[in-house]
């Protein structure tokens, strides 16, 4: 079955950078796009950054310059490293999976990934 | 690349309609036939509920319906189930490639 497994929980420090995973299994791994996403304790969601099947990678404007998402097809890994972490990145991660030219996230995400940011 | 704007909160009755509301600009909801809806329980993951503004995914009740009009789309909820208290993102694809979500809504069945 189709799945897509995040990496655990995380604390770090201000200034730091997080590494989160995202494994993908039960599916052609390279004929789908990856999406980011977090969400912040009691907040919405806001969007990331996409991987996609033909490994193109656009990152959303607020994280230009300190968001890198990579993929390693030998593993079905996607992995999104965010750097110079601040209290403001306390967040729930999640990684979810788009069909090609649907324009939209299916129903397939990641448990999610809470990363802490303290001191 | 601002969020789209939604109300906080919407509440109806069981058996009501509600409707919420989903604002960008011509650059996401108003330049694209891309407008999804999520619905999303606390500790869960969202839920597509409509895709390319209109379509309901397979399983989705047809009580759920989307539209859109200049740069504003919506959601309607029509028979209001107790079920249907969640919160409810839209999402859309943009000028720049990217995708913005909503701020959210809160659905409350009173």
């Amino acid at each position: 079955q189709v799945q897509l497994v995040q990496s655990g929980a995380e604390v770090k420090k201000p200034g730091a950078s997080v590494k989160v995973s995202c494994k993908a299994s039960g599916y052609d791994f390279t004929n789908f796009h990856i999406h980011w996403m977090r969400q912040a304790p009691g907040q919405g969601l806001e969007w990331m950054g996409i991987y996609t099947c033909d490994s193109r990678i656009i990152y959303a404007q607020n994280f230009q310059g300190r968001l890198a998402v990579t993929r390693d097809t030998s593993t079905t890994t996607v992995y999104m490293e965010l750097s110079t972490l601040t209290s403001e990145d306390t967040a729930v991660y999640l990684c979810a999976r788009e069909i090609p030219g649907a324009y939209h996230l299916d129903d397939y995400w990641g448990q999610g990934t809470l990363v802490t940011v303290s001191s | 690349q601002s969020a789209l704007t939604q109300p906080a909160s919407v509440s109806g009755s069981p058996g009501q309609s509600i409707t919420i509301s989903c604002t960008g600009t011509s650059s996401d909801v108003g330049g694209y036939e891309y407008v999804s809806w999520y619905q999303q329980h606390p500790g869960k993951a969202p839920k597509l509920m409509i895709y390319a503004v209109t379509y309901r995914p397979s399983g989705v009740s047809n009580r759920f319906s989307g539209s859109k009009s200049g740069n504003t789309a919506s959601l309607t909820i029509s028979g209001l189930q107790t079920e249907d208290e969640a919160d409810y993102y839209c999402s859309s694809f943009t000028t720049t490639g990217t995708y913005v979500f909503g701020t959210g809504t809160k659905v409350t069945v009173l």
